[in-house]
């Protein structure tokens, strides 16, 4: 089992949809969660971190659930640009390497 | 400078033939990460650099896989009679302060044929 899975996809949404990505990881010890957006032929930016209380940015509100060992991304009022892939990093146990999940690609279309 | 800088950005390689990509991270970043990013994957971690010191090669694929970072600052990613299943993006990333928020360079994608 992986230290970090995702929902590969793809999630073929329309516009003005919300859609939700789950990540869930396997140490119940890890600390740092983050959500990250990569482009097509591009590099992974930080889309945002993730809160124990839950925080939101926007359209997109990220949150953790440690009972039940996942992160989750909710985006409101889907773009055409918010087209990408959504990579889960954990910060597996105490160890300061980030672990990425393999990624959930998402295609909003008109 | 202003963000990671990796070179080369795109390099062919015959299968054998050893290869360099370097990594030159934010400047005062401490913490330096060399990734292998594989197609319709997420990145999977090779390394990992405190100031000079390597702390962590687990993920290192093979013993032809070596890194370096001399002085602390540009790191070197070196490949060793490189074969096809080497063809990858390889991602290097920095961290500095008290965040733990890393930063990508545009990575160097390799292809072995």
């Amino acid at each position: 089992r992986k230290e970090v899975e995702q929902d590969p996809g793809p999630f073929n949404v329309p516009e003005g949809a919300t859609v939700a990505f789950n990540c869930t990881y396997s140490n119940s010890a890890s600390q740092s969660f983050f959500w990250y957006r990569q482009d097509c032929r591009k590099e992974p930016k930080l889309l945002m971190s993730v809160y124990s209380s839950g925080n939101e940015d926007g359209r997109f509100t990220a949150q953790l659930n440690r009972a039940s060992q996942y992160i989750s991304l909710l985006i409101r009022d889907s773009k055409l640009s918010d087209s990408a892939t959504y990579l889960c990093v954990v910060n597996i146990g105490g160890s300061y390497i980030p672990t990425f999940g393999r990624g959930t690609s998402l295609i909003v279309h008109p | 400078g202003a963000g990671v800088s990796q070179s080369p950005r795109y390099k062919v390689a015959k299968r054998g033939q050893d290869v360099a990509l370097r990594c030159d991270p934010i400047s005062g970043h401490v913490s330096l990460f060399w990734y292998q990013q594989a197609l319709g994957q997420g990145p999977e971690f090779l390394t990992y650099f405190q100031n000079e010191a390597q702390l962590d090669k687990s993920g290192l694929p093979s013993d032809r896989f070596f890194a370096e970072r001399p002085e602390g600052s540009v790191s070197t990613l070196k490949i060793q009679r490189t074969q096809q299943e080497d063809s990858a993006v390889y991602l290097c990333a920095s961290r500095g302060g008290a965040g733990n928020t890393i930063y990508f360079g545009e990575g160097s994608w390799l292809t072995v044929v």
